[in-house]
């Protein structure tokens, strides 16, 4: 089956620094590749999500990347705020219609 | 319109009991996912229904779990005999279609169960 890993495990910036997630994934048939933030206490939100026939895709000040020859993917959020500071998840889809999940990136900025 | 929902929110019980988990999915979703997240940690995959039919169940760490779907709608997860280490945050998500075999859809999650195994 499919294998996500996700680095770094956590991530402190200061306010206005740019962030940056990655994550590998192992299946070569993966297409499908979201990103979920989840703050304290509360439900994952998908926040941005890339498909394979696209290498980049952005909204505002959050954008993904996909290098599905290296079968992998990053998260890049500029201009961070505080409000930025959750646990983001990259996730992979395999064949068998299951998202795989890595295992979380906390980030905290620092105002 | 209204998201995913789940009951109980919050569910403390004793070692040994069964409990049993609700989701109501966004209307008109087919495939439906049960997930598992335990305190600082990410989300392990349980269970996977597509209409009423669970096609994987790889995920259920035990005989002590199950779920069903009814109606291609609610979905209930079961323990059974439960134990302090199944003590985590049961989230149940849910998603408009699968794509030729594959679900390509954004899934959308619930609230959560909190549950405590004293």
């Amino acid at each position: 089956g499919e294998n996500v890993e996700q680095h770094p495990s956590t991530l402190s910036v200061q306010e206005g620094d740019s962030a940056v997630i990655k994550c590998t994934y192992s299946d070569s048939a993966s297409n499908y590749f979201p990103w979920y933030k989840q703050e304290l206490g509360k439900r994952p939100q998908l926040i941005i999500d890339i498909r394979s026939n696209v290498g980049e895709k952005k909204d505002q000040r959050i954008a993904v990347t996909l290098n599905k020859t290296a079968k992998h993917f990053s998260l890049h959020i500029t201009e961070t705020q505080p409000e930025d500071s959750a646990v983001y998840f990259c996730a992979a889809i395999d064949g068998y219609s299951t998202l795989t999940f890595g295992k979380g990136t906390m980030l905290l900025v620092s105002p | 319109g209204a998201g995913v929902s789940q009951s109980p929110s919050n569910k403390v019980t004793e070692k040994g009991k069964d409990v049993e988990l609700r989701c109501d999915p966004i209307s008109g979703h087919t495939a439906l996912y049960w997930y598992r997240q335990s305190l600082g940690q990410g989300l392990e995959f349980l269970i996977y229904f597509q209409g009423n039919s669970a096609p994987d169940k790889s995920g259920l760490p035990s005989d002590r779990f199950s779920a069903e779907r009814t109606g291609g709608s609610v979905s209930t997860l079961t323990i059974q005999r439960t134990q302090q280490e199944d003590s985590a945050v049961y989230l149940c998500a849910s998603s408009l279609k699968t794509s030729g075999g594959i679900n390509q859809e954004t899934q959308y999650f619930g609230p959560g169960t909190w549950l405590l195994v004293l």
